[in-house]
């Protein structure tokens, strides 16, 4: 069956360190690997997308890599900040644009 | 540029009745997306529309849930009767394949409560 996982449901750090986040999916073939943020009472926010062919992209203290053979995304936050403290979703299309499907979410707490 | 807006923020209602959420995308944006968000877990794609053509509803419960997007700007869900495993955060986005393609931008959501 097909399936989306993140890799905990919570994770804590502490400030300054890197935080890493990872996504797996099964039976799925995305073109396309996206990252977004949720803050409490608030819609997801976009961050990053990685296509199929793109091994790393970068934006800011943002890193996300993208591993076809493993079926594996990780979410890099370096330099972590409290304000980093949110709900970090994966979301992958199944259909070139198509069938959208989200990770349940790990929620990040970045302590001072 | 203004926002997805969604509409009413918040709505309770008994189970057995019905309810509508109002969604406008951002202007300009053909494609647009529910998604019902249960407490704790992702948001889950009901319906896509590309314009006013649907293109996908395959996980929308068609025999409760309805959606349309007549003229392919502002769009409406409804559920008709409601139940109690309903009760969510039902999120509108939209997309524009003019910029990057496939990112979705969120509206903040309609939360439901069925009683």
């Amino acid at each position: 069956s097909q399936k989306i996982e993140q890799n905990s449901e919570a994770l804590n750090i502490q400030e300054g360190k890197t935080a890493t986040l990872t996504c797996n999916y099964t039976n799925y073939s995305p073109a396309y690997l996206q990252w977004y943020r949720q803050d409490p009472g608030r819609g997801p926010v976009f961050l990053l997308l990685i296509r199929e062919n793109e091994k790393e992209k970068r934006k800011e203290r943002l890193k996300v890599t993208f591993d076809t053979t493993l079926k594996q995304s990780l979410f890099h936050i370096t330099a972590s900040q409290p304000a980093d403290s949110a709900t970090y979703l994966c979301a992958l299309d199944d259909n070139y644009g198509q069938n959208f499907v989200f990770g349940p979410g790990t929620r990040l707490s970045v302590l001072p | 540029e203004a926002g997805v807006a969604q509409s009413p923020r918040y709505k309770i209602i008994e189970k057995r009745q019905s309810v509508a959420f109002w969604c406008n995308p951002i202007s300009g944006h053909a494609t647009l997306y529910w998604y019902q968000q249960i407490l704790g877990q992702g948001p889950k794609l009901l319906i896509q529309f590309q314009n006013n053509g649907v293109v996908d509803d395959s996980q929308l419960p068609k025999d409760r849930f309805s959606a349309e997007r007549l003229k392919g700007v502002d769009s409406t869900l409804k559920i008709q009767p409601a139940k109690l495993e309903d009760s969510a955060v039902y999120l509108c986005a939209s997309s524009s394949p003019g910029t990057s393609p496939y990112e979705q931008y969120f509206g903040p959501g309609t939360r439901l409560t069925v009683t």
